[in-house]
């Protein structure tokens, strides 16, 4: 079973802000969360990492509330290039001790003129 | 150089055919990840390298065989492969050994083989 839910897909139009929450109800005490883009035919690409609270970077902010089980990735005034699937990510030990790293369902983001 | 590449971009085989998959990082990492991935479908993790050592298998059939001959390279071999095989296969890595610990490394994905087995 995946680790986190997101929402299979959301709308938006050019120049809005975007907010795609993730669950992580069962997150370990030393797991961070990261959020990856993924176009078609590409590899998944780092968007932000977050362990609590807020983080900024130049493309996107993530909010982390303080018991952790969510985040909420946000996307500044979109555009038609941010059309993609986002990802969120916690880690998951596997039986022999290492980080497995399973992607969850994403969300598929269509951004509209 | 941050980049992660795999060779080739597509490939189309046969399914009595032998073909192998290339993946290469030069930023010393020590884990490296192979995932399947169907066409809108979220990547499946198959298997995961640590210091050149398989460290999982994902309950991966035997005729997709995970290769890393050196820190810098990870093959995948395949053999008598199903049309259901068809998918793109993506290779990453980071830069911590991925045993346990804080999960605050970020994954390095390559841009894929797209495979198609008739």
């Amino acid at each position: 079973l995946a680790k986190t839910t997101q929402p299979i897909s959301m709308d938006s139009y050019e120049g809005q802000e975007v907010n795609i929450t993730c669950s992580h109800n069962n997150i370990a005490t030393n797991d961070y969360i990261t959020w990856y883009q993924q176009f078609p035919s590409q590899g998944p690409r780092f968007i932000i990492q977050g362990y609590k609270t807020k983080v900024t970077n130049e493309v996107a902010s993530l909010f982390i509330p303080a018991d952790r089980k969510s985040s909420t990735l946000s996307l500044p005034r979109v555009s038609l290039s941010d059309t993609a699937v986002y990802y969120c990510l916690v880690g998951d030990i596997g039986v022999t001790g290492f980080q497995k790293l399973v992607f969850g369902t994403g969300t598929r983001l269509l951004v509209s003129p | 150089d941050t980049e992660v590449t795999q060779t080739p971009k597509h490939l189309v085989m046969g399914m009595t055919n032998k073909k192998s998959l290339k993946c290469e990082q030069h930023m010393g990492h020590r884990a490296m990840y192979w995932y399947k991935q169907k066409a809108k479908k979220p990547p499946e993790l198959m298997f995961v390298y640590s210091y050149e050592k398989l460290s999982i298998n994902e309950s991966v059939p035997s005729r997709f065989s995970p290769e890393c001959p050196n820190s810098s390279l990870l093959n995948l071999h395949l053999h008598a492969l199903q049309p259901e095989d068809s998918a793109l296969y993506l290779c990453a890595s980071r830069k911590g050994d991925g045993i346990g610990g804080a999960t605050n490394e970020k994954l390095f994905f390559g841009s894929g083989t797209q495979l198609s087995v008739l």
